[in-house]
């Protein structure tokens, strides 16, 4: 069964300070992990998709790497707008499996 | 703007009531999805089209019926719905189903049930 963990649950951070979030992942056969970014009451918003060990991808301050076992999503200055939950999902074999999300405050 | 439209935003229903969610995308995609998703929780996957047929049922309960009448429309009756089933449901699509694309959602519906 796929798997990810997501940490931290919740951060909050000043604008301007950097930080990273984990997503840690167990998956049969890794198509794709993809992060998105989910403000309340709407939808998740497409960020990233990494799909081998090694790759990066950068977004304005965004910047995602993969490993074989985990992909980090680093925030470089983060500004107010940035504050959103986060969340990373990988596709294996079937479906798409979500971690449970980091919650982003960033405070001005 | 998301290129996943959904209908309504909000929908407040009785459990006797019958209703219809309905999602649009004009994207070209034939993989289309429905996720419910509970405060705090990540989306949880109910049904997958692909190709306008039914290709994953993840266990819904049968008050829950999807429809994929075209490639880009999908709709999700409602009947007899309990209090637990109040959630936001999400819609979404991507290029084909199983492949390594990203799924595209929408902002969703909000539900709640009296």
């Amino acid at each position: 069964e796929d798997q990810v963990t997501q940490s931290p649950e919740a951060l909050r951070l000043q604008e301007g300070e950097s930080s990273s979030l984990n997503c840690s992942y167990t998956v049969s056969g890794l198509r794709g992990l993809f992060w998105y970014r989910q403000d309340p009451g709407k939808g998740p918003e497409f960020l990233f998709t990494l799909y081998s060990a090694g790759e990066e991808k950068e977004k304005e301050r965004l910047k995602a790497t993969l490993t074989k076992k985990e992909s980090f999503l680093h925030i470089t200055a983060p500004k107010p707008e940035d504050s959103a939950t986060y969340l990373c999902a990988v596709h294996g074999y079937s479906t798409l499996t979500f971690g449970k999300g980091t919650m982003l405050l960033v405070s001005p | 703007d998301t290129e996943v439209t959904q209908t309504p935003k909000h929908l407040v229903m009785g459990m006797t009531n019958k209703k219809s969610l309905k999602c649009e995308q004009h994207m070209g995609h034939r993989a289309m999805y429905w996720y419910k998703q509970k405060a705090k929780k990540p989306p949880e996957l109910m049904f997958v089209y692909s190709y306008e047929k039914l290709s994953i049922n993840e266990s819904v309960p049968s008050r829950f019926s999807p429809e994929c009448p075209n490639s880009s429309l999908l709709n999700l009756h409602l009947h007899a719905l309990q209090p637990e089933d109040s959630a936001l449901y999400l819609c979404a699509s991507s290029p084909r189903a199983g492949d390594n694309q990203p799924q595209h959602f929408g902002d969703g519906t909000r539900l709640s049930i009296l």
